[in-house]
């Protein structure tokens, strides 16, 4: 089965300081890979999408994720956080497999950002 | 543009009430999913409808009926809510491609005492 695997339930940094969140997937054919955001009391938002066509993928806020086949992975990072950025982020799957494929949700790393 | 529309917004039901969660898009998307979040455990998969006309089973469907009115709507109904189902519930919905992003709605929490 799919799935996808987020490393660390929190992460903390100082304002100013790289974002690293990991991700690693699992999956039997290339898969189609999504980070998403939460802000408190809000539902779910798009950061960004690993479609294949390209391996290095900017999305909104100064976010980008690197598809590694070779690592399984798709870590988000921003060079430097701000305090706007503290939220709950989610890596998802979806199989690149044909007909309908049902998104994967991994369980969630929260961002907490100092001053 | 409203995307995804759930209601209501809040919920306390006592054990074994009955309730429905509504949820309308109008983006005119093929696919729609109920993800319920709990902490620690991220978003987990309910119940889908791939197309109009059609529902399947996520991970978590046990306590749980849907139906897929029309393209728009897609309602969650809890026949005998328990607290084991104290969470917050999202609609969400996609185009259905491959390569597509779900899109979600601002959720409903629900609370069962």
């Amino acid at each position: 089965a799919q799935s996808v695997t987020q490393l660390g339930s929190h992460v903390s940094v100082s304002e100013g300081a790289l974002v690293l969140l990991r991700c690693n997937y699992s999956s039997s054919v290339p898969p189609y890979l999504f980070w998403y955001v939460q802000y408190p009391n809000q539902g779910l938002q798009l950061l960004l999408k690993y479609t294949s066509a390209a391996t290095l993928v900017k999305g909104i806020n100064g976010f980008e994720a690197e598809f590694k086949k070779s690592e399984t992975s798709f870590h988000l990072t921003k060079p430097s956080a701000h305090m706007s950025d503290a939220a709950e982020y989610f890596c998802a799957v979806r199989p690149g497999n044909t007909g309908f494929q049902k998104l994967v949700f991994g369980t969630g790393t929260r961002l907490l950002v100092s001053p | 543009n409203a995307g995804v529309t759930q209601t209501p917004k809040f919920q306390v039901l006592k054990t074994g009430q009955s309730m429905t969660l509504q949820c309308a898009q109008d983006m005119n998307h093929n696919s729609m999913y109920w993800y319920r979040q709990d902490p620690g455990m991220g978003l987990r998969l309910i119940y889908y409808s791939a197309s109009e006309g059609t529902t399947d089973k996520g991970e978590v469907p046990n306590g749980y009926n849907v139906s897929r009115l029309n393209k728009r709507e897609f309602s969650l109904r809890l026949e005998s809510a328990a607290p084991s189902q104290t969470s917050v519930y999202f609609c969400a919905s996609s185009e259905g491609g491959l390569n597509t992003e779900a899109f979600f709605g601002q959720g409903t929490r629900l609370t069962v005492v």
